[in-house]
């Protein structure tokens, strides 16, 4: 059972574009929502991240806007650059006593000049 | 300050052997946790080790196992090796179990190759 659903698979951006990457999730137990970002040869990299009860956080160029009744969430990567180029993960989790991410199947972002 | 280490970072193995490899999480660290990466199906947890016990597990076949020592350093092992084990897996350690406010980081992973 797939409980993070992210969209698209792969995104073609033009430098100084914006970014958009969508997640939805089922379970309704989650609690913080991290994005990795991993680079080929690399492992995935914290991102950014947002707890469910603050609609939405920035940091420098990456913003995760939350909607909870809908439950989805994105990123947005504001002025893409060639060097954002990597594939992206959202990820949930319930926080408490595991640490047991679960992740979206990935969108591979190419940023062109 | 070190970040989570992982060896080997490339092996090749043959069908029906075993493999262990190793993480060493950052200093301070005491929850690691082990995925799995394919192409085909993502990012998958195997399971989470905090002080020398397992606290979580994925659903995986017990062909995959793992244990934590006194140090935090941790091994997983997966025996009797098939041609769909061949993956990147990743360790990640955090500060303590659970996720609000508590990053976790991950190593570069361990290729494995099972021919």
């Amino acid at each position: 059972q797939q409980q993070v659903k992210q969209s698209p698979q792969s995104l073609i951006v033009q430098k100084g574009g914006i970014s958009i990457i969508n997640c939805a999730y089922e379970n309704t137990a989650f609690d913080y929502f991290p994005w990795y970002q991993q680079f080929p040869g690399k492992g995935p990299a914290l991102l950014i991240a947002i707890r469910p009860d603050v609609s939405e956080k920035k940091e420098g160029r990456f913003t995760i806007s939350f909607n909870k009744s809908a439950k989805q969430f994105s990123l947005h990567i504001m002025d893409s650059q060639p060097g954002d180029s990597a594939t992206y993960f959202c990820a949930a989790i319930v926080s408490g006593t595991a640490s047991k991410l679960t992740f979206g199947t990935g969108t591979r972002l190419q940023v062109t000049l | 300050k070190a970040g989570v280490t992982q060896t080997p970072r490339y092996l090749i193995k043959t069908r029906g052997q075993q493999v262990t490899l190793s993480c060493s999480p950052i200093s301070g660290h005491r929850s690691v946790s082990w995925y799995q990466q394919t192409p085909g199906q993502g990012l998958q947890f195997l399971f989470e080790y905090f002080s020398e016990t397992q606290r979580n597990k994925g659903n995986f076949p017990g062909r995959f196992s793992g244990r934590q020592f006194s140090n935090s350093r941790s091994e997983m092992n997966v025996s009797t090796l098939e041609l769909g084990d061949s993956a990147l897996y990743l360790c990640a350690s955090s500060r303590r179990q659970g996720a609000s406010g508590n990053t976790i980081y991950f190593g570069e992973g361990s290729w494995l190759t099972v021919v």
